[in-house]
């Protein structure tokens, strides 16, 4: 089945730029959405973006200006950076894929297992 | 944005027993769009619910869901040890935005 992994470094320094790759196995990424959420410690979930297969994306707005999605189909990847970030950026990372059914229902599912970013000098 | 509110925060329950969380949405949400996700700790969400009462693949009959509008319940009719965790509720809305409630924690009483 699908799998997703993501991967990047651990620790990031204040004011640099987080950046991730989530690598898609056990599936094609095309025809598929694909979305980056973010949990900081002890707190709840927060979508980031998403991107499709085509190179489309949408942010959330809260995070629009900072953020930018990208997608490698040749590599079965897509990836994720986050620039100017602070303290309040560290945050386990998942992506996930968004699925879509002939009725219009959606979900996300795969996840990866989530990699913790800390931000901090 | 479509703002989730989940309630309670926390439900302290025992096994056996049945559970029932609640999503309420500051606006109108498509059934289509509303998921639920079981979160155990160290390990990412797990989907559970979506299309607000449709159960997804290898998830047991004792889990469901339902509503509409801005309302919706999931619940888990007996609970076994493995269903104490966080539940979250995930919308899809206007502009093409998801959003999450902030979680109702089951724990055992």
């Amino acid at each position: 089945q699908v799998q997703l992994q993501e991967s990047g470094p651990g620790l990031v320094k204040p004011s640099e730029t987080l950046s991730l790759t989530c690598t898609v196995s056990g599936g094609s990424i095309s025809s598929y959405y694909w979305s980056w959420i973010r949990q900081p410690p002890g707190k709840g979930l927060e979508w980031i973006g998403y991107i499709y297969y085509s190179g489309s994306t949408n942010y959330n707005p809260s995070l629009k200006s900072r953020v930018t999605i990208s997608v490698d189909t040749s590599k079965n990847q897509f990836s994720l950076k986050l620039s100017s970030v602070t303290a309040a950026d560290t945050a386990v990372y998942y992506c996930a894929r968004d699925n879509w059914n002939d009725v219009g229902e959606n979900w996300f599912d795969p996840w990866g297992q989530g990699t913790l970013v800390t931000v901090s000098s | 944005e479509i703002v989730l509110t989940q309630s309670p925060g926390t439900l302290s329950l025992s096994p056996g027993e049945r559970a029932t969380l609640s999503c309420r949405a500051s606006q109108s949400v498509s059934s289509s769009f509303l998921a639920w996700y079981q979160q155990k700790p160290g390990q990412a969400p797990r989907l559970l619910i979506y299309g607000a009462s449709s159960r997804a693949t290898g998830i047991p009959d004792r889990f469901s869901g339902s509503g509409s509008g801005t309302d919706f319940t999931l619940t888990i009719s007996r609970l076994e040890p493995e269903d104490f965790a966080v539940y979250y509720c995930q919308q899809y809305g206007s502009s093409h935005m998801y959003t999450f409630g902030q979680g109702t924690k089951l724990e055992i009483k």
